[in-house]
C-alpha cells in the first residue's frame, strides 16, 4: 500500500544554517511527489513539486527538493534558513492516476536564533 | 479570489451534539477533500469527492458524513459527536490537473468536551 515516511518530526536549527527534511515514499508506479508548508494557525500552502522531468525542482522561498526513484525519496532541502522558516512542512505522494494525495506525519522546523 | 473558505474556524461540542463544517471553493474544481489533522499524526482523509453528487470514503470516515449538491460545496456532517474527534479539520479542493495539487482552506479547530 501506499506510504509516505517523514523520519524526523522535528528538527532544531540555527539561522543561516542549511537543513535537509527527509521524505521517504512506497510505491511501485508513477507518483507525483509534493512539499506543503503550514505555518502556526494557518492551512497548507504548496512549496514545491516533482511530476516528471529534472530530478531537481525548486519550490518558493529558496527550498528545493530532489527525487530519487532508486531511493524512493524526495527531501527537501534549504541552504540558509530564517527564522521565518519555522514552521511544519508535509511531504505527499499521488500514485498512478489516483487524485488523492498521502501525507507524511509531518516535520516541525525549529529556527532558532 | 477566495480559494477554498471554511467556517467556522473554532467550536466547542459537548459530547452527543451535532454539528456541520461548511467547505465552499469558487475555482470550479471538480475534486473536493475533507481530512483530519491531529498532532504527530499527519493529516488523514475523510471523505472525498470526485463531483457534484459523488462522495466516497477515505481512510477514517466513521462518525462523519458528507453531501455534494453542488461543485462549489462540501458541507461535512459530525453526528453524536464524540471527544476522539476533536481535532483541526481542512477541507480542499483540486482541478482536474493532478499536478498542480491542492487548495486548502484555513481549518476549523473543533473541540468535543
Amino acid at each position: 500500500a501506499q506510504s509516505v515516511t517523514q523520519l524526523d518530526s522535528q528538527v532544531p536549527v540555527f539561522e543561516e544554517a542549511p537543513v535537509e527534511l527527509r521524505c521517504n515514499y512506497s510505491s511501485s508506479v508513477s507518483v507525483y511527489l509534493f512539499w506543503y508548508v503550514q505555518y502556526p494557525n494557518q492551512g497548507l500552502q504548496l512549496l514545491l513539486k516533482y511530476l516528471s522531468g529534472s530530478t531537481l525542482v525548486k519550490g518558493i522561498n529558496g527550498f528545493e527538493a530532489e527525487f530519487n526513484k532508486s531511493q524512493t525519496s524526495f527531501h527537501l532541502r534549504k541552504p540558509s534558513v530564517h527564522i521565518s522558516d519555522t514552521a511544519e512542512y508535509f511531504c505527499a505522494v499521488s500514485e498512478g492516476s489516483s487524485y488523492k494525495l498521502i501525507f507524511g506525519s509531518g516535520t516541525r522546523l525549529l529556527v532558532r536564533p | 479570489n477566495a480559494g477554498v473558505t471554511q467556517t467556522p474556524k473554532f467550536r466547542i461540542l459537548k459530547i452527543g451534539q451535532s454539528m456541520t463544517l461548511q467547505c465552499a471553493q469558487d475555482m470550479n474544481h471538480n475534486y473536493m477533500y475533507w481530512y483530519r489533522q491531529d498532532p504527530g499524526m499527519g493529516l488523514k482523509l475523510i471523505y472525498y469527492s470526485v463531483g457534484a453528487g459523488i462522495t466516497d470514503k477515505g481512510e477514517v470516515p466513521n462518525g462523519y458524513n458528507v453531501s455534494r449538491s453542488t461543485t462549489e460545496d462540501f458541507p461535512l456532517r459530525l453526528e453524536l459527536a464524540a471527544p476522539s474527534q476533536t481535532s483541526v479539520y481542512f477541507c480542499a479542493s483540486s482541478g482536474r490537473d493532478r499536478g498542480h495539487g491542492y487548495t486548502f482552506g484555513s481549518g476549523t479547530r473543533l473541540t468535543v468536551v
